[in-house]
């Protein structure tokens, strides 16, 4: 165990259906991000917030939304998936001003979109 | 923006024997952080090593050292007497600076031991 807890671990939604994937850190850090892991491809990171604010959205398509009501929690709500948008996501969390300790990362969601 | 290139897409090393994974890295930065991170199938990603770019001195986890040539923009890993454990996808990532917020990895090694 890391600190970071993501759940569901897996998750198989058909493209019309609506759900949010959760992540919950209990390490005190101040920024938590979310990551897509797809086979063959690196990490892709797709939002960042520090201190519970939004600071970088990479391009990510509104299907994808993020949620970070505090510092502690971290949600995807997903909505009208694409099958290409089948991945691993990964949450994160750092202490901003320590960057030496690098990202703490959960055990990830598996998502299938059928 | 800083880019971070694994060039081996797979590797294999025999137990007890010693792999070096590459990693070479692009910025502009002087100060940044790099990190070797594991991803066994369980899927969860483990801190392996990590080197602050001020210092000279390479950095060692038990089995775990890095080669950091900071000239060459260079951050190999090499694991020493590997074990059967060690078999994960490996990834290299930086960090900019203390306040940096984004780590960025590259495409990954597999890592396969065989006994």
């Amino acid at each position: 165990e890391t600190g970071v807890t993501q759940t569901p671990r897996h998750l198989v939604m058909g493209m019309t259906n609506k759900k949010s994937l959760k992540c919950e850190q209990h390490l005190g850090h101040n920024a938590m991000y979310w990551y897509k892991q797809s086979a063959k491809k690196p990490l892709e990171l797709m939002f960042v917030y520090n201190f519970k604010e939004q600071t970088e959205n990479n391009s990510v398509p509104s299907r994808f939304s993020p949620e970070c009501p505090n510092s502690s929690h971290l949600f995807l709500h997903l909505h009208t998936l694409q099958p290409e948008d089948s991945a691993l996501y990964l949450c994160a969390s750092s202490q901003v001003g320590l960057g030496i300790y690098g990202y703490t990362f959960g055990s990830g969601t598996r998502l299938t979109v059928v | 923006a800083q880019t971070v290139t694994q060039s081996q897409p797979e590797m294999s090393v025999q137990e007890a024997e010693t792999v070096t994974l590459s990693c070479t890295y692009d910025t502009s930065e002087s100060d940044y952080y790099l990190f070797w991170y594991k991803q066994p199938p369980s899927r969860q990603m483990i801190l392996v090593i990590r080197q602050e770019a001020y210092k000279q001195q390479n950095a060692t986890e038990n089995r775990f050292s890095v080669n950091f040539q900071k000239a060459a923009k260079s951050f190999s890993l090499k694991i020493s007497d590997s074990q059967l454990g060690d078999a994960a996808m490996y990834f290299c990532a930086y960090r900019a600076g203390e306040y940096g917020n984004k780590l960025v990895f590259g495409a990954g090694t597999i890592l396969r031991v065989k006994s």
